[in-house]
């Protein structure tokens, strides 16, 4: 089955610290992957997306996302978060046989200042 | 800036009422997805359509849920008798699918979302 796991499901930093955090997916197929973020009370923004070509990806906010085919990963990384980067973040996988999109369960990112 | 639409923003029924939630996706879009956000059980997929033919509902309530897209410009989700357990925030996203200009794989684009509270 397709599925989308999410390591951390709450990290805590310290402004100015580095993230990482962690993706992992289940899916044969051609593979597109997104991150989208949710601000408090917010609807989901897309940070970045993978299709093809270039693995290292830059998105949005200084976030940038590595697709390693073998491992399965697509892990989010920022090397200095800022207080504004409170949030969910959500990793994504497209299935292109039904064009749904499989959700990990969300991390949910709080950074003090 | 193109932007998917929803409306109400904010809902507060009573039981057993009938609610209505409508929206716009980005111009040009043909896919419509229908999401449910809760605490317990995060994002659960709805429906979707594409070229406004539904092509998956399985991820909701038949008996009392349904999901049209009466045309390009609108979907709607309605819940008939609403529940408390219906409270959410319900969430719409567009799409470029297979088959239009968008090529490539297919991107979502979310709306603001209807807070929805069944008293």
């Amino acid at each position: 089955a397709q599925s989308v796991s999410q390591h951390n499901h709450h990290v805590i930093l310290s402004e100015a610290a580095s993230l990482e955090l962690g993706c992992n997916y289940s899916y044969g197929g051609t593979v597109n992957l997104f991150w989208y973020v949710q601000y408090p009370g917010q609807h989901l923004q897309l940070l970045l997306k993978y299709f093809s070509g270039d693995p290292l990806v830059k998105g949005i906010k200084g976030f940038e996302a590595e697709f390693i085919k073998s491992k399965f990963s697509f892990n989010l990384r920022k090397p200095s978060v800022q207080w504004s980067d409170t949030a969910e973040y959500f990793c994504a996988v497209l299935s292109s046989n039904t064009g749904k999109l499989i959700f990990g369960q969300g991390t949910t990112l709080q950074v003090k200042p | 800036d193109a932007r998917v639409t929803q409306t109400p923003r904010h809902k507060v029924t009573e039981m057993g009422q009938e609610v209505t939630m409508r929206c716009q996706p980005i111009l040009g879009h043909n896919t419509v997805f229908w999401y449910r956000q809760t605490m317990m059980q995060g994002l659960e997929l709805l429906a979707y359509f594409r070229n406004r033919a539904p092509l998956d509902d399985s991820g909701m309530p038949k008996d009392r849920f349904s999901a049209e897209m009466p045309d390009a410009t609108l979907a709607t989700l309605k819940i008939q008798p609403s529940e408390p357990r219906d409270s959410a925030v319900y969430f719409c996203a567009s799409g470029s699918g297979p088959g239009t200009s968008g090529g490539g794989g297919e991107t979502q684009y979310f709306g603001p979302g209807t807070r929805l509270l069944v008293l």
